[in-house]
């Protein structure tokens, strides 16, 4: 069964602090990993997506990277408004069908 | 922005009644895919239509379905609501099959 896990379940930074965000997977053959980042109450907001061990994407403070068996979400000088919970998926070669399986996600809190 | 719509915003319901939740995908989008959240569980895939054919099914209750209609739009029936239905409900769609583009999502409470 496909998994994946995210770690931390939360995490408080200072403005400026960067850190880093885990996702850790098992799948039957990947197609492709997925980041997202959700405010409260709202939809998922399609971050990035990552398709083969040393693939690496960036978008403005936020940079992804993968290996075979893991994502991490590198966030450089975070500020207020990167408070979010941010998810991790994963797509699998399986039979056709195109779900994405979830981790539960890392809540992410940036003070100033 | 994503694209996607979803109605209604919040939804209130008593026990063993049924709703229905409608959402129209991105423009061109042909595949469209039904997520549930709830606080313990996360995101979880309901069922995906592609087109207006059933293409994957996930964790669906019996008690819930889903269509796609000819224009694309697709809605998801919920009967016989039990309390632990109560959750967010997601919709995204996908113009291939990759990134999945989702909705603002339907707050269903059941009393």
């Amino acid at each position: 069964e496909d998994q994946v896990t995210q770690s931390p379940e939360a995490l408080r930074l200072q403005e400026g602090e960067s850190s880093s965000l885990n996702c850790s997977y098992t799948v039957s053959g990947l197609r492709g990993l997925f980041w997202y980042r959700q405010d409260p109450g709202k939809g998922p907001e399609f971050l990035f997506t990552l398709y083969s061990a040393g693939e690496e994407k960036e978008k403005e403070r936020l940079k992804a990277t993968l290996t075979k068996k893991e994502s991490f979400l590198h966030i450089t000088a975070p500020k207020p408004e990167d408070s979010a919970t941010y998810l991790c998926a994963v797509q699998a070669e399986e039979g056709g069908s195109e779900k994405l399986v979830f981790g539960k996600g890392t809540k992410l809190t940036v003070n100033p | 922005d994503s694209g996607v719509t979803q109605t209604p915003k919040h939804l209130i319901t008593a026990t063993g009644q049924r709703v229905t939740l409608r959402c129209s995908p991105r423009s061109g989008d042909l595949s469209v895919y039904w997520y549930q959240q709830s606080l313990d569980q996360g995101l979880q895939f309901l069922i995906q239509y592609y087109n207006g054919e059933e293409r994957a099914k996930g964790n669906i209750l019996e008690r819930f379905s889903a269509q796609q209609f000819p224009d694309l739009h697709s809605e998801l029936n919920l009967s016989s609501l039990e309390l632990g239905d109560s959750a967010l409900y997601f919709c995204a769609s996908s113009a291939s099959s990759n990134e999945q583009y989702f909705g603002p999502g339907t707050r269903l409470t059941v009393t």
